[in-house]
């Protein structure tokens, strides 16, 4: 079946601009995770939704990141005011049973 | 909260050679531990993980083993083949609030020689 798909693959954002990327989990799964991966460097956890609840939100950075799940699949990480420092991949990740995590491509930020 | 420390940061051995990845978790309650491999521009995938009532688990050429008293658990990849040429994560989960996320260590690049 489908993986987790993610949108889009690539954005290039001046300094100071919004963006708002997508992830699409596996459908079915309940549990929906944020990661942020900078270069060469290990997925560290931005924020958690079970189902459309964002039941863990202590890995954003700054009140510039916000994510949502409405319905409780697909789900949106925005970033106001975008900074150099948020340059990184964005990974989503989806799971049935809260263990095992499967990660979608990931959307790779570059601000300028 | 949960920290993931993994070594080497590097690794280079001759194919048909075994390659051993070691972390090191400081979170007691924590109980799951997935390892991933991340190929250059390509999404985390995972290849093993082992739960915190289980000492060792195996899979063709692949094992990972933990010691929960230590708090830690390694990967081991037997007979590499030049397709085990990545990066390598481990990661531990389960632990305290916020259990579902999963903190990973830093990553291991591995490099398999012909």
């Amino acid at each position: 079946g489908a993986g987790v798909s993610q949108s889009p693959r690539y954005k290039v954002a001046k300094r100071g601009q919004d963006v708002a990327l997508r992830c699409d989990p596996i459908s079915g799964h309940v549990s929906l995770f944020w990661y942020q991966q900078a270069l060469g460097q290990g997925p560290e956890f931005l924020t958690y939704f079970q189902n459309e609840a964002q039941l863990d939100k202590s890995g954003l950075p700054s009140d510039r990141f916000f994510a949502e799940r409405p319905e409780g699949s697909v789900s949106t990480l925005k970033i106001q005011r975008t900074q150099q420092e948020d340059s990184a991949v964005y990974l989503c990740a989806s799971s049935w049973d809260n263990n095992e995590q499967f990660f979608g491509p990931g959307t790779r930020l570059t601000v300028l | 909260g949960e920290n993931v420390e993994q070594h080497p940061s590097t690794l280079s051995v001759q194919e048909g050679d075994s390659a051993v990845i070691k972390c090191t978790y400081s979170d007691s309650a924590s109980n799951y531990f997935p390892w991933y491999k991340q190929e250059l521009g390509k999404r985390p995938q995972l290849i093993i993980d082992i739960r915190s009532n289980v000492g060792e688990k195996k899979d063709q050429r692949i094992a990972v083993t933990l010691n929960k008293t230590a708090k830690h658990f390694s990967l081991h990849i037997t007979e590499t083949q030049p397709e085990d040429s990545a990066v390598y994560f481990c990661a531990a989960s389960g632990g305290g609030q916020g259990a579902q996320k999963l903190v990973f260590g830093q990553g291991t690049r591995l490099t398999i020689n012909p």
